[in-house]
């Protein structure tokens, strides 16, 4: 089955505390992204990856890292959590040239 | 900044009518335009998409285009009590490297 996978999909951590959510994709797709959704704010993108070792910042980098070192896998670094980053976050995967945009489940970080 | 603008809502309708979404956009330069549709903690899910002017039909959904108004639509016809859920328009980056996302209209239809 095709199919965006995140990991974990909630967790609850304190300020300053390094953290990792992992994103795998199984569709070979060149693109992929992470975002960010917050009420009012809507969905809005972190950092993108156009191939292997390729990433660069999208809207709102700030306190997040990434990176790209296989084609499946694109993890979420958030080196020191502070209680603004508590949101819904998605990672999406789409082939170069493709229309679909495939989004993860969805992880609910909460930094306390 | 890019913007996508939509309605918040919520749109309420009955079961049966039509609902429509509107959304506008800042970059004359877009080309692709998208409409996600999200239930409540879910992740969103893409239901049309559109890149000519004039109107693109999918079974129940009809997705219109006006480049000229910067200004694309979502008609929902025959609407379901499954179709309550928040609409996403997106507008793809001249770069293709990212969507940019409106807001989200929150649909709500009653049976």
């Amino acid at each position: 089955e095709a199919q965006v996978t995140q990991n974990p999909r909630y967790l609850i951590t304190v300020t300053g505390k390094k953290l990792t959510v992992t994103c795998s994709q199984n569709m070979n797709h060149e693109y992929m992204s992470w975002y960010r959704q917050d009420p009012g704010l809507g969905l809005r993108q972190i950092y993108y990856s156009m191939n292997v070792e390729v990433t660069d910042k999208g809207d709102v980098p700030e306190g997040y890292k990434v990176s790209r070192k296989e084609k499946r896998n694109f993890p979420l670094i958030l080196e020191s959590p502070s209680p603004n980053q508590t949101s819904l976050y998605f990672c999406a995967s789409r082939r170069a040239g493709g229309e679909t945009q495939y989004f993860g489940p969805g992880t609910r970080l909460l930094v306390l | 900044q890019k913007e996508v603008e939509q309605n918040s809502g919520p749109l309420s309708v009955p079961e049966g009518a039509i609902a429509s979404l509107n959304c506008t956009y800042s970059d004359r330069g877009s080309q692709s335009f998208f409409w996600y549709r999200q239930y409540s903690g879910k992740s969103p899910e893409l239901i049309m998409s559109i890149y000519s002017n004039g109107d693109k039909e999918d079974g129940r959904f009809t997705a219109q285009l006006n480049k000229a108004s910067q200004y694309v639509s979502l008609l929902i016809r025959d609407s379901q009590p499954s179709d309550s859920a928040t609409y996403l328009c997106a507008v793809d980056n001249q770069a293709g490297t990212a969507l940019i996302f409106g807001k989200g209209t929150t649909l709500s239809v009653s049976s």
